[in-house]
């Protein structure tokens, strides 16, 4: 199986500072079929599903604001929130997709931002 | 606009089994694969397995294997999973979500809470 370990479980910032979360994939998600990192960045609000950030690594989703971006390559990637909002309280996670039918798709753990 | 719709909470006794609907609108039902991910009180996602728009490709997760069933009604755009030997440890809410070409999940359910309690 693919472990994707997300870094750190829980996170407290400021309001208008920026807020880093890690993800790192015991395998690398890179796709030698189209060279494109298969890595997806989620959040979830209490009581609701979650909602797709990013794709592709860095690639925001329609109608994200451009305080989220994503990075990284391989095995090691990482969420940055430019200036924490109220509204971006929530639990993040990373999810990865490998090709290969036995591995399929894999969050990591959640990571939990709160306000300091 | 894409909507998705679930069926409503279950509650099932231990050994039983649940399914799950999930009735979607707004995007070509087709097209696209239909993801389940369940998430237990308390904890994070856990993917079970994709079904591919022919309605006969599927995949699982390793641990689902033989105990979930996924399968599609093109004509009504609905996917289903359908769970096995339920035991204590299935209790999740259980989402299902249209999968991308770039492997991400981009429209959720609202989810469907599974209780399995004797």
């Amino acid at each position: 199986d693919i472990v994707m370990t997300q870094s750190p479980d829980s996170l407290a910032v400021s309001l208008g500072e920026r807020a880093t979360i890690g993800c790192r994939s015991s395998q690398s998600v890179l796709s030698d079929s189209n060279n494109r990192n298969h890595l997806a960045w989620y959040q979830q609000k209490p009581g609701q599903p979650p909602k797709l950030l990013i794709y592709w690594a860095s690639t925001r989703e329609s109608g994200v604001p451009d305080r989220f971006a994503g990075s990284g390559s391989g095995t090691d990637f990482t969420l940055t929130i430019s200036s924490l909002q109220a509204e971006d309280v929530a639990v993040y996670y990373c999810q990865q997709y490998h090709r290969t039918p036995s591995l399929g798709y894999t969050f990591g753990q959640g990571t939990k931002l709160e306000i300091k | 606009q894409v909507q998705t719709m679930q069926s409503g909470a279950e509650v099932k006794e231990p050994g039983a089994s649940v399914k799950v609907s999930c009735k979607t609108s707004g995007y070509t039902f087709s097209r696209y694969n239909i993801h389940w991910v369940r998430q237990a009180p308390g904890q994070g996602l856990e993917w079970v397995g994709w079904s591919a728009p022919n309605s006969y490709d599927t995949n699982y997760a390793q641990k689902f294997r033989g105990r979930a069933t996924m399968t599609r009604d093109t004509y009504i755009s609905t996917a289903y999973l359908e769970l096995t030997s339920l035991r204590s440890d299935d209790t999740a809410v259980y989402y299902c979500a249209r999968g991308t070409t770039a492997a991400a999940l981009d429209f959720w359910g609202q989810g469907t809470l599974v209780t399995v309690s004797s």
